[in-house]
């Protein structure tokens, strides 16, 4: 079992949509969160971060973390063709330079 | 503020070969850390380096390994190179805690023929 489990798509929605994206990991120790965004042959690129239980929001972005049921969540409202790519969910713990990734989802938004 | 650098963008080597692969993190950032990946193995991390210490190290072989410089730049080199070791070599730079955000530069994309 890996330590970040992204459901593995291809996950596809009509423009306007809110798009769900979730992840789980299997870290108790997993302080911290991260969605990052990775475009077709580019780097990825931050989207959100959490680290309390809860809701937060940014934009059209929201991130959702359920420490108790070690779940994390990216909702994308009014999808944009824009929006297309590979989302990938990260975790990190105390040791502070080590992101765990998982494989990632890829995202079209179809216009 | 400039973003993290990477250089070069782009390298072929044959097998057998090493390469040195070189980050310039964003001012102000110690920790560099690094990552491969490929599209079989998604992201995986290779090794963090902060205030010119190696202070996490992934799982592989000892033909990777780093440094980085009194300037935060650091350096990532691969000995004896094999055809599996094809990747986007990505290092991301970040104020080095627990709660901060890691920013990723362009990436070199490595070939091994």
């Amino acid at each position: 079992q890996k330590e970040v489990e992204q459901n593995s798509g291809p996950l596809s929605v009509p423009e306007g949509a809110i798009a769900s994206l979730n992840c789980t990991y299997s870290d108790r120790g997993s302080q911290s969160f991260f969605w990052y965004r990775q475009y077709s042959g580019k780097s990825p690129e931050l989207i959100m971060f959490i680290y309390s239980n809860g809701d937060k929001e940014d934009g059209r972005f929201t991130a959702q973390l359920n420490k108790a049921s070690q779940y994390v969540s990216l909702l994308i409202r009014d999808s944009q063709p824009s929006d297309s790519a590979t989302y990938l969910c990260a975790s990190r713990r105390a040791n502070a330079g080590k992101s765990t990734f998982g494989d990632g989802t890829t995202l079209t938004v179809k216009p | 503020k400039a973003g993290v650098t990477q250089t070069p963008r782009y390298l072929i080597k044959t097998r057998g070969q090493q390469v040195t692969l070189s980050c310039s993190p964003i001012s102000g950032h110690r920790s560099v850390s690094w990552y491969q990946q490929t599209p079989g193995q998604g992201l995986q991390f290779l090794f963090e380096y902060f205030s010119e210490t190696q202070r996490n190290k992934g799982n592989f072989p000892g033909r990777f390994s780093g440094r980085q410089f009194s300037n935060s730049r650091s350096e990532m080199n691969v000995s004896t190179l094999e055809l599996g070791d094809s990747a986007l070599y990505l290092c991301a730079s970040s104020l080095g805690t627990v709660t901060d955000t890691q920013y990723f530069g362009p990436g070199t994309r490595l070939t091994v023929l």
